[in-house]
């Protein structure tokens, strides 16, 4: 059975610090690593997709980190602010999965103003 | 470009009623998605659909849940009985091309459905 382990849960962050935090996954048979912002009553959004081992990707404030040999992805936000409090999810594609993605549970951000 | 719309956004209704979610994906998205997102867990593909064929129904509760995709477009998902553990975020997604796991997923607000 495939597993998608996102830590911390939550995570409470002073508006102005930098965070990030971790998505790890399977190290075989990797195919694609997605991350996803859920601000609360809205829509998922996609943040990043990446595909190959050592990839880095950013946004704005927000960066991202994959090593598909030890199967894990960082995501980083630098000088954190109010909208920045959302759920990220990140999302694991294996290559004999059927192509469908598996799923972490998410870590909930607050940024405290 | 209109985003994935879904409705009703809530619903609440007792054990053993019926509920009908209904879905309509970006225009032109050949892939649609439903999953089930119950509190404090990541999403759980129910069903996904290539146009109006089913890809993937491996973890659909086919003796309560259905799904379909008629003429490709919109789609709907039904509960009959709703259990308790049916509680829980209903999310469309749809994707432009065949479901690759690179493809990135456009997904609507969600329906929140608690089962009393």
């Amino acid at each position: 059975i495939l597993n998608v382990e996102q830590s911390p849960q939550s995570l409470h962050v002073q508006e102005g610090d930098s965070t990030n935090f971790t998505c790890s996954f399977p190290s075989s048979n990797f195919y694609a690593l997605h991350w996803y912002r859920w601000e609360t009553a809205k829509s998922p959004e996609a943040l990043f997709v990446m595909t190959l081992n050592g990839d880095e990707k950013k946004k704005g404030r927000i960066s991202a980190t994959l090593n598909t040999k030890e199967g894990y992805s960082y995501l980083y936000i630098k000088g954190s602010q109010p909208e920045d409090s959302a759920t990220y999810l990140c999302a694991f594609g294996s290559s004999d999965s059927n192509y469908q993605l598996i799923w972490g549970a998410g870590t909930k951000l607050i940024i405290k103003p | 470009e209109a985003g994935v719309a879904q409705s009703p956004r809530y619903k609440i209704i007792e054990k053993r009623q019926s509920v009908a979610f209904w879905c309509n994906p970006i225009s032109g998205h050949a892939t649609l998605y439903w999953y089930q997102q119950i509190l404090g867990q990541g999403p759980k593909l129910l069903i996904q659909f290539q146009n109006n064929g089913v890809v993937d129904d491996s973890q659909l509760p086919k003796d309560r849940f259905s799904a379909e995709r008629l003429k490709g477009v919109d789609s709907t998902l039904k509960i009959q009985p709703a259990k308790l553990e049916d509680s829980a975020v209903y999310l469309c997604a749809s994707s432009l091309d065949w479901p690759t796991p690179n493809n990135e997923q456009f997904f609507g607000p969600g329906t929140r459905l608690t089962v009393l």
